[in-house]
């Protein structure tokens, strides 16, 4: 079964800094898709951003980008130029690009982030 | 403006009732999930719906009943067999051709 592990469960930027989260993951499938998604105080589950195992690029969105290392199986979240706004809780998922009962999301616990003024 | 409501956002239950949360989208899309959230634990699948009038049990179903007589539509029904009911639940959707799955706002679910 594939599992997801975030191994810091809470951390602190100066704003305007950089930030990296970390998250491994661990399967036997050769293709899938790894996502960031971002929890803020309302609770409201938003997607970051998406990974596919296929491509070799690391996808960026705006400040946001990911280090993605499928041999290490590591897939880690960058943020440049921290905003306050950017305080939530971040969680990495993964999934199968099987259908039928592997098609749901595997995440892992969660890192608080803290966005120091 | 599409989206998935959730309703209602605060519940409160006595022990022994049954109690339903409401889930809606009007994004047509044809997969839904129904997620728990503990403090310290992620998000835990309880049931998912791929077609209308079809479910399936996800990790923690027990406790738990659905029902998918619409496509907009999938509610859950947290039963008195649910041993701990207190939790946030999130209610999720996917179209076909999309690889991510879009949130509702959650419902917080308290026993007293």
């Amino acid at each position: 079964a594939q599992t997801v592990t975030q191994s810091q469960p809470e951390m602190s930027v100066q704003e305007a800094e950089t930030v990296t989260l970390s998250c491994t993951y661990d399967t036997s499938e050769s293709d899938y898709y790894l996502f960031w998604y971002k929890q803020p105080p309302s609770r409201q589950m938003i997607l970051v951003i998406r990974q596919e195992a296929y491509k070799q690029q690391n996808a960026t969105e705006n400040r946001f980008s990911v280090n993605f290392q499928k041999a290490a199986k590591s897939f880690s979240l960058k943020i440049s130029d921290s905003q306050l706004g950017d305080a939530a809780m971040y969680f990495c998922a993964y999934r199968s690009v099987l259908g039928g009962a592997t098609n749901k999301l595997i995440f892992g616990t969660g890192t608080l982030l803290a966005v120091q003024p | 403006d599409g989206g998935i409501t959730q309703s209602p956002k605060y519940l409160f239950r006595k022990e022994g009732q049954n109690v339903t949360l409401s889930c809606e989208q009007n994004l047509n899309h044809d997969a839904m999930y129904w997620y728990r959230q503990d403090p310290g634990q992620g998000l835990r699948l309880i049931y998912y719906s791929q077609i209308v009038n079809d479910f399936q049990k996800g990790d923690i179903a027990e406790g738990y009943s659905v029902s998918r007589e619409k496509k907009e539509s999938f509610p859950l029904t947290v039963t008195s067999a649910q041993k701990n009911p207190t939790a946030f639940y999130l209610c999720a959707s996917r179209g076909q051709q999309i690889n991510e799955q879009f949130f509702g706002p959650g419902t917080r679910l308290t026993v007293l």
